[in-house]
């Protein structure tokens, strides 16, 4: 059964410092991993995917992640935050590609003080 | 444009007082799902559909129906809203390597 474990339901950091959202993943197979974003009252915006290509994988506005199948986890990284960075960060992973059901973390709420 | 669209947006209703969500994308794409978004829960699927008249349970279907009588449109009927599916709804379509998101319904049922 595959499953998806974000370890912070809130993490908090300063503007211009690291941003690190770490997720775990359970996959009996080789999963696609995504990292969506959602702002307030907004819907999702998908910032970066992993599908079996390059194990780290750049997304928009900066934002990386490196799949690492020995550690089954899929952290989400930017090296400096911008207070638009503010949000809901879930990470996600489907069994296919694209199409198929998709199984959502249960979220990171990141704050990014001034 | 690619588009997932939703109607309406916002609803407050009353229980018991019957409800369809109407889901309708422009990419033909062949799988739309749905998903219920509550606080500490992330998304948790309701129903999927691979094609035109093929539909299935996700994870929490009670409560709800579909239907897919044309590829495009998929809406998610409430037979009998009540209080515990007050939630933001999200329908959702499926290309090759991601999937595209409606906007989002914000339903409240009192």
């Amino acid at each position: 059964a595959q499953s998806v474990t974000q370890l912070d339901s809130h993490v908090s950091v300063s503007e211009g410092t690291p941003v690190l959202l770490r997720c775990n993943y359970s996959s009996s197979y080789s999963p696609s991993l995504f990292w969506y974003v959602q702002h307030p009252n907004k819907g999702l915006q998908l910032l970066l995917k992993y599908t079996s290509a390059a194990t780290l994988v750049k997304g928009i506005n900066g934002f990386e992640a490196e799949f690492k199948k020995s550690e089954t986890s899929f952290h989400l990284t930017k090296p400096s935050a911008h207070m638009s960075d503010a949000a809901e960060y879930f990470c996600v992973v489907s069994l296919l590609t694209g199409g198929g059901k998709l199984i959502f973390g249960q979220g990171t709420e990141l704050s990014v003080k001034p | 444009e690619a588009q997932v669209t939703q109607n309406p947006r916002y609803l407050i209703t009353v229980t018991g007082k019957k409800l369809t969500v109407t889901c309708s994308q422009n990419m033909n794409h062949e799988y739309m799902s749905w998903y219920r978004q509550d606080p500490g829960l992330g998304l948790r699927q309701i129903y999927y559909s691979m094609n035109v008249e093929v539909t299935d349970k996700g994870d929490v279907p009670e409560g709800y129906k579909v239907s897919r009588k044309e590829k495009r449109n998929f809406p998610l009927i409430l037979e009998s809203p009540s209080p515990n599916q007050t939630s933001l709804y999200f329908c959702a379509t499926a290309g090759t390597y991601e999937q595209y998101f409606g906007p989002g319904t914000r339903l409240t049922v009192t």
